[in-house]
């Protein structure tokens, strides 16, 4: 959606090796999750967050309000993470949740 | 909890044949939510619904498209006289309230296949 820029669009990562992904948003958010589309298709819930920072095993987020972005980083990749990372800001509301255009991983042996 | 629940999960229509597609969000759940998911157009937003109400269907294609919620147990979204391009898995959401807890749960999606 045009209220969020995903970064990068593509990556590539050897197993074992780590990065971060980003979402910018062009307007104040109230919330951000972070959803991982897996092989079948399905969006499976990674992180929901209204401020500050989670980590769940090998993944960590963190979310800004007032800088406007969230990350997604990623340690010691493995394969099973391949797979294209979605960010959605939640603004409150009666405004729809927005989706990024998404961030394909690919995480080679 | 099952979580939320879409059938069929496979749906193969002949053009111009109607396709109605159904789910059922997470008991208690007060937001309920309709994507479309394509390779070209990524994950697109159609219409959503809170308390069964109709809130938003900025993204419902204006013909032949049509989304419904008769009970706050089950929504229907259904398309008629199907199109080639209508192909493509379509995704219900549901959240428990759309103002102090807004996490999404996705269903597994209908994957539909317009011949």
């Amino acid at each position: 959606g045009d209220q969020v820029e995903q970064s990068p669009s593509a990556l590539s990562l050897h197993e074992g090796t780590g990065s971060a992904l980003r979402c910018n948003f062009t307007t104040t958010m109230r919330a951000v999750q972070w959803f991982r589309k897996n092989s079948r298709g399905s969006l499976i819930n990674l992180f929901y967050l209204a401020s500050g920072t989670k980590e769940n095993g090998r993944l960590k987020s963190a979310f800004d309000s007032k800088e406007r972005y969230s990350t997604l980083h990623i340690r010691d990749a493995q394969l099973e993470d391949s797979g294209t990372y979605f960010c959605a800001p939640r603004s409150g509301g009666n405004y729809k949740p927005t989706f990024g255009k998404g961030t394909s991983l690919v995480v080679h042996p | 909890n099952a979580g939320v629940i879409q059938t069929p999960r496979h749906k193969v229509t002949g053009k111009g044949q109607e396709a109605t597609l159904w789910c059922e969000p997470i008991s208690g759940h007060s937001a309920v939510f309709w994507y479309r998911q394509t390779i070209v157009q990524g994950l697109e937003f159609l219409t959503y619904f809170r308390n069964q109400a109709p809130i938003d269907d900025s993204g419902m294609p204006k013909e032949r498209f049509s989304a419904q919620m008769p009970n706050q147990s089950h929504s229907t979204l259904k398309i008629q006289s199907t199109q080639p391009q209508d192909s493509a898995v379509y995704l219900c959401a549901s959240s428990l309230d759309q103002f102090s807890n807004e996490r999404l749960f996705f269903g597994h999606g209908t994957k539909l296949s317009v011949l």
